[in-house]
């Protein structure tokens, strides 16, 4: 069965820190761009960090920049977060995305197709 | 704030169609993928590209595009409709994915 799988959440104090992981299967985790993202109380879906297929290429939103870090370890089929200096607002459910890409006539399109069901982040003193 | 704005909520009468709207100028150049939201529930892929539904979503889901304008087109709603709707596209550098901020879709 296709599917991904994220753990590591739990309740942090402000200004701890954080892994979260995701393990992949049923699928070739190796040649898909992944992403987290996350959703706070009663909020919408923000994107946090998307890295490509073999690592290279790595991208945060502003709101996270300098305090997570994506990696990824094809070999275990797996995608991480490091998540430093948390704050409340970080607090969140926190799902990974695999991410999937095209073009009609010159004009792109991006979708993520396969999500898990997320892991709840708490920062809270 | 987002890119791309979406009404709060929207309401239909079951069987009747809707349409759900997600405005925003990345729209003018990348098309938009539509997601599907349940209480407690991942998000669920509806409609990617000029207007693709991936295995297992019923045809009466449906997008379209105009302009800086993305829409999503439930023909003949029914109740398990019920829920909130997001879209997504790139944003305006096209570097980074950007959601709207939703719509809660009722099922009267």
């Amino acid at each position: 069965e296709v599917q991904l799988e994220e753990s590591g959440g739990g309740l942090v104090k402000p200004g701890g820190s954080l892994r979260l992981s995701c393990a992949a299967s049923g699928f070739t985790f190796r040649s898909y761009t992944m992403n987290w993202v996350r959703q706070a109380p009663g909020k919408g879906l923000e994107w946090v960090s998307s890295i490509s297929s073999s690592g290279t290429y790595i991208y945060y939103a502003d709101s996270v920049k300098g305090r997570f870090t994506i990696s990824r370890d094809n070999a275990k089929n797996s995608l991480y977060l490091q998540m430093n200096s948390l704050r409340a607002e970080d607090t969140a459910v926190y799902y990974c995305a695999r991410d999937l890409r095209g073009a009609v006539a010159g004009r792109g399109y991006w979708y993520f197709d396969l999500w898990g069901r997320g892991t709840l982040v708490t920062v809270s003193s | 704030s987002s890119e791309l704005t979406q009404d709060p909520a929207v309401s239909v009468a079951l069987g009747q169609t809707v349409r759900i709207t997600c405005q925003g100028d990345s729209l003018r150049s990348y098309y938009a993928s539509w997601y599907q939201q349940k209480p407690g529930q991942a998000p669920v892929l509806v409609i990617y590209g000029k207007n693709n539904r991936p295995s297992g979503i019923p045809d009466r889901f449906s997008g379209s595009s105009s302009g800086n304008t993305a829409s999503l087109t439930i023909t003949g709603a029914q109740a398990e409709d019920e829920a909130d709707y997001y879209c997504n596209s790139r944003d305006s550098s096209g570097n980074h994915p950007v959601f709207g901020g939703g719509t809660k879709l009722t099922v009267l």
